[in-house]
This record gives structure tokens, sequence and C-alpha cells, in this order.
């Protein structure tokens, strides 16, 4: 069966240091794997996605992910906070051969003053 | 570009009530999904359209969820009779062509509260 899991609920950092939201899928196929955030009271939006290219994935805002084959993950990281970038962020993962996508169930980053 | 419009934006009903909600996606767009997100966790799919076809609707509660995508345009998503843990945020989303690799366009969603 496909999963996804994101490995923290909630994460705090503070403005100006990194940002490691953590994702892990389980797949017997190769994956297609997305990161959305979610702004309060706003639609999701398409951070960055893989999609069997270059492993490490630049997307908006400064945000980049590195798929990890062999650890099964997709982690999304950022070198430097901004107070901007507090939101929920979900990670998706899709199969081909299953020909649907699957949400994690999200992690809240809050980003202090 | 226009982005997805949903509406209402909020509806409070009480249980065994209707509702209804509706969801214009981008223009030129084959494909149209609805999605329940019950607070705490992410999105899950209830039903998906090309054009005016379902291709998947594995997890609608079809006892009482309908959805419909009349002229492969725009839809609305119905629950009769509602039920407390129908209380979620309902999502409508879009894309061009429905492929697994591609990007969903995302409507703000409607938070319907069953009382």
């Amino acid at each position: 069966a496909q999963s996804v899991t994101q490995l923290d609920s909630h994460v705090s950092v503070s403005e100006g240091t990194p940002v490691l939201l953590r994702c892990n899928y389980s797949s017997s196929y190769s994956p297609s794997l997305f990161w959305y955030v979610q702004h309060p009271n706003k639609g999701l939006q398409l951070l960055l996605k893989y999609t069997s290219a270059a492993t490490l994935v630049k997307g908006i805002n400064g945000f980049e992910a590195e798929f990890k084959k062999s650890e099964t993950s997709f982690h999304l990281t950022k070198p430097s906070a901004h107070m901007s970038d507090a939101a929920e962020y979900f990670c998706v993962v899709s199969w081909t051969n299953a020909g649907k996508s699957t949400f994690g169930d999200g992690t809240t980053l809050t980003v202090k003053p | 570009e226009a982005g997805v419009a949903q509406s209402p934006r909020y509806k409070i009903i009480e249980k065994r009530q209707s509702v209804a909600f509706w969801c214009n996606p981008i223009s030129g767009h084959a494909t149209l999904y609805w999605y329940q997100q019950i607070l705490g966790q992410g999105p899950k799919l209830l039903i998906q359209f090309q054009n005016n076809g379902v291709v998947d609707d594995s997890q609608l509660p079809k006892d009482r969820f309908s959805a419909e995508r009349l002229k492969g345009v725009d839809s609305t998503l119905k629950i009769q009779p509602a039920k407390l843990e129908d209380s979620a945020v309902y999502l409508c989303a879009s894309s061009l062509a429905g492929t697994t690799n591609e990007k969903l366009f995302f409507g703000s969603g409607t938070q319907l509260s069953v009382l």
C-alpha cells in the first residue's frame, strides 16, 4: 500500500535559522513527490515537485528538497526562515501506476522573531 | 490568470440538513478534484473528474455525498443528509490534464460546520 508520513506535526524555528520539514513515503513504484504550502485563509500552493529528474529540487521562496530513494525520503529545507514562511506544509506523493495522489497530514511551521 | 473559484466560503448547518458547494476551475483545465480536509489532517480525495466523467470516486460516501460536473466545467458537491463528522474544509482543485506528476491548483475552500 502507498503511504506518506510527515514526521513532525509542528516545527518551530527562529527567524534567520534553517528549516527542516521531514517526509517519508512507502512505495512499490517510482513516485512523483510534491510539497505544497497552505497559508491561513488561502488555497494550497505548490512549492516544488520531483518527477525523476535531478534529485535536488529547487522551489519558490528559497525552499528546496532532496529525493533520497535509499531512504524513501523527500525532506524540505530552507537555509534561513522568514516570518512569512509560517504556514502549514504538506508532502504529497503520486504513483503513476496507482494514478492518484496521497497527502501527508501536514507540518505546521512556526517562525519566532 | 483567474484561479479556482469556490463558494460559499463558510457554511453552518445542523445535522441531517443538506448543503451544496460550488466550484469553477481554471479555464481549460480538464481535471477537477474535490478534497475533504478534516482539522489536523491532510486533504483526502473524494472524487476526480476528467472533463464531465468520473475517474475516481472510491472514497466518496455515496450514501450521502454526490457530485456532478455538467458540461465539463464547473462542479457541485452535495451532502444530504449531513452528519457531525462531515465538518471539514472542502477543497476544489483543478489541473490541465490529470496526470500524476502535474501541479494542482486549489481554491480557498469551503469551511463546513455541522452542529
